[in-house]
């Protein structure tokens, strides 16, 4: 089992909200990720979780905040998004920091 | 830091036999994977590399040189369905914080597969 799932599918946000995107996986993998997708383009790295604990911050702005509460549980809190962050947002998780690592199905948000 | 180049796009009959090369420069090297990406949707994982040679699953090949810093991914009888966007990504051998190895992508190939 490979599964990664991520919520909601979609998204539509204004520019100050606040709304927050979930990732779960139950592979008891225990590093995790968050990548921007834009159309065309590769995935860029966001955020890496490794045994919890945030290994890797891409120089991602601050209005996009990860959290892991536990090891297989991932969120992605936004707030006063840009119109330009509208992108397709992917979790992925890896059995250990250096495994494959596993892409749920993503989130399509669309910043208005 | 990491590149990896790829061609943009490939076209091939149903059928036949394509082969998209990725070559990469990296400061730490400790896998080449192949992923496929369908419009609309996510990456799946199709094969991984960490040691010079052939791995063969199914209908999908990855080769692996490195030294000369070259993989490829081959795909045999195509199908309609095949038509997808493939990435090849290096995972970089660079220890960071807690533990972790980034995945850094190429540019993806995008493959039209035609009757």
């Amino acid at each position: 089992d490979t599964e990664v799932t991520q919520t909601p599918k979609h998204l539509v946000m204004g520019m100050t909200n606040k709304k927050s995107l979930k990732c779960e996986q139950h592979m008891g993998h225990r590093a995790m990720y968050w990548y921007k997708q834009k159309a065309k383009k590769p995935p860029e790295l966001m955020f890496v979780y490794s045994y919890e604990k945030l290994s890797i911050n891409e120089s991602v702005p601050s209005r996009f905040s990860p959290e892991c509460p536990n090891s297989s549980l991932l969120n992605l809190h936004l707030h006063a998004l840009q119109p330009e962050d509208s992108a397709l947002y992917l979790c992925a998780s890896s059995r250990e920091p250096r495994g494959t690592q596993y892409f749920g199905p993503g989130t399509r948000l669309l910043v208005l | 830091g990491q590149s990896l180049e790829q061609p943009s796009e490939v076209t091939a009959v149903e059928g036949a036999i394509v082969q998209i090369n990725c070559t990469y420069q990296t400061s730490g090297f400790y896998g080449l994977s192949w992923y496929q990406q369908h419009d609309g949707g996510a990456p799946t994982f199709l094969s991984y590399n960490a040691l010079d040679g052939l791995e063969e699953t199914g209908r999908f090949s990855s080769f692996l040189s490195r030294s000369d810093s070259y993989g490829y991914l081959l795909l045999q009888e195509l199908q309609m369905k095949d038509s997808a966007s493939y990435f090849c990504a290096v995972s970089d051998g660079s220890y960071s914080g807690a533990g972790s190895y980034q995945l850094t992508f190429g540019k993806g190939t995008k493959l039209s597969v035609i009757p």
